[in-house]
């Protein structure tokens, strides 16, 4: 089965902090996408990435960068913290396009004080 | 630029009774159509999709959906109803193109015993 491991489960960070989310994936898969999860918004687009050393904006890029030095690795980062910040991440990943479904993490709960 | 409606925020229903959860979507072409499931405190799952062919589309755990070009639907439905079916379920759509999936605000199902 496919595994997409989001390196922490909860984190509480503080405003100003650098943070980083660790996502990675066993399956060779080109594309990786970093979603946040807010109630009543759905999912909403961070950023995505179709290829090593490669990142495309998505609807929300504000505040967030990304780094994908290796294939199986998408790193999210938020360079200052801020209490909006406060929500779910969800990583994804992906072959292809078109008709080809999306395997996710289980999520970071990430708590900016 | 596509983007997918779910008129309910929540869904009740009681256990063995069939169960519709409504999606409505807008997309330049014809539409890649997905369905996810999501448990408390997990990540997504692919529940199923819909890329071409029969409207009416099987997928896990029971579940189907029912294409319907004209009224640019893909509910998703469920003969009889089961407790753990109790969850939050995203639409979700994408053109035919390089583009990213993008999300419904997902409707909760509670099914009451």
């Amino acid at each position: 089965d496919v595994k997409v491991t989001q390196s922490s489960r909860y984190l509480v960070k503080r405003t100003g902090e650098k943070v980083f989310l660790e996502c990675v994936q066993d399956m060779d898969h080109e594309n990786m996408f970093w979603y946040r999860q807010d109630p009543g918004l759905g999912l909403r687009l961070i950023y995505f990435s179709y290829d090593v050393k490669m990142k495309e904006k998505g609807d929300i890029p504000e505040g967030y960068s990304v780094s994908r030095e290796k294939k199986e690795r998408f790193s999210l980062i938020l360079e200052s913290a801020s209490t909006n910040q406060t929500s779910m991440y969800l990583c994804a990943s992906g072959l292809g396009t078109g008709g080809r479904k999306l395997f996710f993490g289980s999520g970071t709960q990430l708590s900016v004080l | 630029a596509q983007s997918v409606a779910q008129p309910e925020d929540q869904v009740n229903v009681a256990e063995g009774n069939p169960l519709t959860v409504k999606c409505t979507y807008s997309v330049s072409g014809n539409p890649y159509l997905f369905w996810y499931v999501q448990y408390p405190n997990r990540g997504l799952q692919f529940l199923l999709k819909y890329i071409t062919g029969d409207n009416l589309v099987k997928g896990s755990y029971g579940f189907e959906a029912e294409f319907n070009k004209s009224q640019t639907s893909f509910h998703l439905k469920k003969p009889s109803a089961l407790v753990s079916d109790s969850a939050l379920y995203f639409c979700a759509v994408r053109d035919a193109g390089n583009t990213p999936l993008v999300f419904g605000k997902g409707t909760r199902l509670s099914v009451i015993a």
